[in-house]
């Protein structure tokens, strides 16, 4: 059973241009988390996704950001005119409501971003 | 507001002793907590949970303790490993409403064990 999987692992943009980041949950799970890590700081939550619709995205920045998680396909998280301050690891996490560790969330290994 | 607060970002510690991790948080209404353990390169992965109808948790090496009274768990570790060595993130869960699960974390405490 393969785990999260997240690409790229690794992505430079200059400022200005677009970063895309997609995230494939774990076979049947159809929700899905965005967290952010600063350097020096822990896991912030972005934006919480079931299969095409948006649940939360309370922690995402109004402008620039956007999610989705289509029926088909992976999650996209997109980030437009990044900045040096969206320089980040982003992490998606993945999730079965109602498994039994009901709070279990299944991390990716990650896209760190840099943005020159 | 950091409602979940680790206030040591490092601890050293000797293999076969023990490792002590502690973690605060302000949220009354949190009600499980969850300590991940991530190295360099990975994403987090779980370790232990506790649910704050408990004060404590065993699996193994790794014990976790909860005071509900005075807002504070802690993460055991006997004997630690140099493969323990890592980041260790306790974090809670929102329990209900439209962000079911959506974590809260602490900053992170860097492990360090010496063989």
């Amino acid at each position: 059973n393969a785990g999260v999987m997240q690409n790229p692992r690794h992505l430079v943009r200059r400022r200005g241009q677009e970063a895309r980041l997609r995230c494939s949950p774990m076979k049947g799970h159809s929700h899905v988390y965005w967290y952010r890590q600063l350097p020096e700081e822990g896991l912030k939550f972005m934006v919480y996704l079931q299969k095409e619709n948006i649940i939360d995205e309370s922690g995402m920045p109004k402008e620039r950001f956007s999610a989705e998680f289509p029926k088909e396909g992976p999650s996209i998280l997109r980030i437009q005119q990044v900045v040096r301050g969206d320089s980040a690891a982003y992490f998606c996490a993945s999730f079965l409501r109602g498994a039994p560790l009901d709070n279990e969330q299944f991390f990716g290994p990650g896209t760190r971003l840099t943005v020159l | 507001d950091q409602q979940v607060k680790q206030n040591s970002p490092s601890l050293s510690v000797q293999e076969g002793r023990i490792s002590i991790l502690n973690c605060d948080y302000t949220n009354s209404m949190f009600d499980y907590f969850l300590w991940y353990k991530k190295y360099p390169a990975e994403g987090p992965t779980f370790l232990i949970s506790i649910s704050s109808i408990k004060d404590k948790n065993e699996d193994g090496r790794f014990t976790v303790f909860l005071n509900k009274s005075a807002k504070h768990l802690s993460l055991h570790i006997v004997p630690s490993q140099p493969g323990d060595s890592a980041v260790y993130f306790c974090a809670a869960p929102d329990a209900g409403g439209t962000s079911y699960g959506k974590l809260t974390f602490g900053q992170g405490t860097i492990l360090t064990v010496h063989p």
